[in-house]
């Protein structure tokens, strides 16, 4: 299998903007997603990334992939409350996906 | 994106009876679907991947005799919990994919066991 470590709490203020990290172990993994989960919900597909990139911009939503590192970013610009939410990476290859702790975003008005 | 509709949203049972779970992919035909189970607080818990036509594939320590999956149709996975118990209470997520990037998720299911 394969180890997707986030942190478990990040807090920013409204109108801040929020960076969610990712670290993953198999260099092999193709896609790498973020998931959004709100309370009580199912998982939102907000964005991913091919393996041979290093960025993709969406709207207020950056990802960024160091692949040396198997670092993998979320930033979202201009923060807003309605953004606050479980926020899930997973690393895919194959039709196997490997789903990080979540991080657990709180956004202060 | 394509949108996966997961039924019911919740549901209570007595322990002993049985549930089930539905999962339809409605704009996309699934060739893969998965099932997952959430503990509070907790990420997500891969059960079994099946695929259109043939058995699921169960990971281990899942009791493939207590957590029945059928993928009869190219848009429609059921997943029946048997004779379930209260630690059987959990929020059940399924997911589906098609050609597409991705896989999508249901909404979920929370399962209360009484």
């Amino acid at each position: 299998g394969e180890d997707v470590e986030q942190s478990l709490f990040l807090s920013v203020r409204e109108g801040d903007s929020s960076v969610i990290n990712c670290t993953y172990t198999d260099s092999s993994s193709t896609y790498l997603y973020w998931y959004k989960q709100e309370p009580g919900a199912g998982l939102q597909l907000l964005t991913y990334i091919f393996s041979n990139m290093d960025m993709k911009q969406d709207q207020r939503l950056t990802v960024l992939l160091n692949k040396k590192d198997k670092h993998l970013s979320l930033r979202i610009a201009d923060t807003q409350t309605g953004d606050s939410a479980i926020y899930f990476c997973a690393a895919n290859h194959g039709n196997q996906f490997y789903f990080g702790t979540g991080t657990s975003l709180t956004v202060i008005p | 994106g394509a949108v996966v509709s997961q039924h019911p949203s919740w549901v209570i049972c007595k322990s002993g009876t049985s549930v089930k779970i539905e999962c339809r992919s409605l704009d996309f035909q699934a060739t893969t679907m998965f099932w997952y189970r959430q503990f509070p607080k907790q990420s997500l818990m891969l059960m079994a991947t099946s695929n259109e036509g043939s058995k699921a594939t169960y990971e281990q320590g899942v009791e493939k005799d207590k957590f029945l999956i059928n993928h009869a149709s190219l848009t429609l996975s059921t997943l029946t919990v048997t004779s379930a118990h209260p630690e059987d209470s959990s929020f059940y997520i399924c997911s589906a994919q098609g050609n597409e990037d991705g896989a999508f998720f249901g909404q979920g299911t929370r399962l209360t066991v009484v």
